[in-house]
Formats: C-alpha cells, structure tokens, sequence
C-alpha cells in the first residue's frame, strides 16, 4: 500500500511569514493528494488537494504542489494568521484507488507566534 | 443536513468491556470509513465499507469488528476492549472525487 511521510512534525513561525510542510509518498500510480487541518478537538477538514496532472494549485492563502518524479507534494500558506494554528495531514490514496482510503502522514503542528 | 454524527463523543471502558461505536451520515454517500489517532501516529485505517452490506479490513483491524445494515450507518465494535485500543476514533464518508468528511470524533479510554 501507500507510504506517505510528512515533515516537520512540528513548525513555528512567526504571523505574517510562510509555512511550507513537505510529503513524500512511495507509489507512483498515485494520483491524488489531499491536505486536511484538524483543529483541536475537532475531525480533520478538507483544505485542497492536487491530482497528478497539474503540478500547483492554489486557494486563496494556500497552495499544494506536487513533483511527480520525485514523488513529494508540498503544502504553502502564505501571510500566516492566528487561525492557522492547527495540525495539519497530508494523505495518499491506498492502492485499490479511493474506495479502500487514504494514507495520511504522521501530521505537522503548524504554531503562529504572534 | 448534520453530515457525520458520531455517538458516543467520550466514553471510559474497563479492559475486557464490550462497546459499538456509531457513525451516521445523511448525505447519501456509498463509501465509509473508521480511523483511530493517536499521538504522533497520525490517522491509521481501522476497517472500511464501500457500500451497504459489505466491509473490508484496513491497516490496523485487529480487535475491532463493524457493520453497515444501512448505508447511513457504520457501526464499529470492541468485543474485548484493551487499553491498547485507548484512542481518538474518527468516521469519515467519502463526499466524491475521494474527498473525505469527518465526523467529530470518539475519544475512548480503557483503563
């Protein structure tokens, strides 16, 4: 099945500066790649994702890329804000395609300093 | 229209105490899935149901039993409980296009 690795686990950066958190996968049939952001206390949430026949897409703050040959995609949110701070999950679909789930990485916890 | 309501929101069980743990949907969709989380683990794949009637092993299904008699409804079972299986539970539907949502959770202990 899919192995996704995620980095950092934790990152702190200051309000108004960028926050870039890194993903590798393993299968190169892959072919879509999801973010979420989970609130504490709450599930995780939907924030873009990319399908491998486009390299960036971009919403507004954020932005997902992805490198097919090197098999990373990376999440980019810009002009960081207090409601930012959250930890966030990239995934991976599972081999059998989107019915068997999604792979996430481990999370990275995004801080805002104020 | 509540999306996915999960019951019991928290729950405390003693090691070998059975529990089921509900997951209900109202927007219709074919695909339901039951994670766990744990600390620095991130969401690990329990079992899954791509359609009512049917269900299908993940990553981690040792210990746990489910069922989907209506497609509205997933239910996840521990026949046994084990403080191993202390844990955040999460449902989630697949929304189309492999979009997940997310129910808000099951925080389970076993002490």
């Amino acid at each position: 099945g899919e192995n996704v690795e995620q980095h950092p686990s934790t990152l702190s950066v200051q309000e108004g500066d960028s926050a870039v958190i890194k993903c590798t996968y393993s299968d190169s049939a892959s072919n879509y790649f999801p973010w979420y952001k989970q609130e504490l206390g709450k599930g995780p949430q939907l924030i873009i994702d990319i399908r491998s026949n486009v390299g960036e897409k971009k919403d507004q703050r954020i932005a997902v890329t992805l490198n097919k040959t090197a098999k990373h995609f990376s999440l980019h949110i810009t002009e960081t804000q207090p409601e930012d701070s959250a930890v966030y999950f990239c995934a991976g679909i599972n081999s059998g395609g989107g019915a068997d789930g999604l792979t996430f990485g481990k999370g990275t916890h995004l801080i805002i300093q104020p | 229209n509540a999306g996915v309501t999960q019951t019991p929101k928290f729950r405390v069980l003693k090691t070998g105490q059975s529990m089921t743990l509900l997951c209900a949907q109202d927007m219709n969709h074919e695909y339901m899935y039951w994670y766990r989380q744990d600390p620095g683990m991130g969401l690990r794949l329990i079992h899954y149901s791509v359609g009512e009637g049917t269900t299908a092993k993940g990553e981690v299904p040792d210990g746990y039993n489910v069922s989907r008699l209506k497609k509205q409804n997933f239910l996840l079972g521990l026949e046994s409980a084990a403080p191993s299986q202390t844990s955040v539970y999460f449902c989630a539907t697949e929304t189309g296009g492999y979009g997940y949502t997310f129910g808000s959770g099951t925080r389970l202990t076993v002490v």
